[in-house]
């Protein structure tokens, strides 16, 4: 374990389905991320919490809503997704934003849209 | 547009050779450079930091090399093993907004017995 939980590990869901993957970290860390892998692309980056404010929403679609409650979860709220959503899901978290020391992931979420 | 390009998808070589990954970018002023070790199913592993101003860092049998004015990184595991297979992605942060970390799309290293 790397000290970043994300549950699921793996979701099915119909496009008209709601669910929410979690992510916690007891790190201590203060910046946590969303980042999105699909096959042979780079990770692409979705969001940004810093002591637990979004500071950055990648132009992502509004079927896709985070929330930080505390510094220590974060959640990603899925609604209406598209089959081209399939994807890993991988949360991530660091101490202070800008962090040069690494990120910490966590072992992602494989997500089906079906 | 900020670009990350490494070399080659898929690198094979045999035990014990030395493998050399390559990182370019463009459009970029990054202050450091991290490599990460992924396995298949995974998230991302953090192996090396590199900052602007250092030409070169060691841990155990890891190299990495920066060079700004090229635009490059090398990333070279010496005595290689089979153990060492997976994917190897590089990532360029610090620039002045946010921070943020953008990663190359890797290369995926299998070493032979």
């Amino acid at each position: 374990e790397t000290g970043v939980t994300q549950t699921p590990r793996h979701l099915v869901m119909g496009m008209t389905n709601k669910k929410s993957l979690k992510c916690e970290q007891h790190l201590g860390h203060n910046a946590m991320y969303w980042y999105k892998q699909s096959a042979k692309k780079p990770l692409e980056l979705m969001f940004v919490y810093s002591l637990e404010e979004r500071v950055e929403n990648n132009s992502v679609p509004s079927r896709f809503s985070p929330e930080c409650p505390n510094s220590s979860h974060l959640f990603l709220h899925l609604h209406t997704l598209q089959p081209e959503d399939s994807a890993l899901y991988l949360c991530a978290s660091s101490q202070g934003q800008n962090n040069p020391y690494g990120y910490t992931f966590g072992s992602g979420t494989r997500l089906t849209v079906v | 547009s900020q670009k990350i390009e490494q070399n080659s998808e898929a690198l094979n070589i045999q035990e014990g050779k030395t493998a050399t990954l390559t990182c370019n970018y463009t459009n970029y002023s990054p202050a450091y450079l991290q490599w990460y070790r992924q396995d298949p199913g995974r998230g991302p592993v953090f192996l090396l930091l590199i900052r602007e101003n250092e030409k070169e860092k060691r841990k155990e049998r890891l190299k990495v090399t920066f060079d700004t004015t090229l635009k490059q990184s090398l990333f070279h595991i010496t005595a290689s093993q089979p153990a060492d297979s997976a994917t190897y992605l590089c990532a360029l942060g610090g620039s002045s907004n946010t921070g943020k970390l953008i990663f190359g799309q890797g290369t995926t290293l299998q070493v032979k017995p």
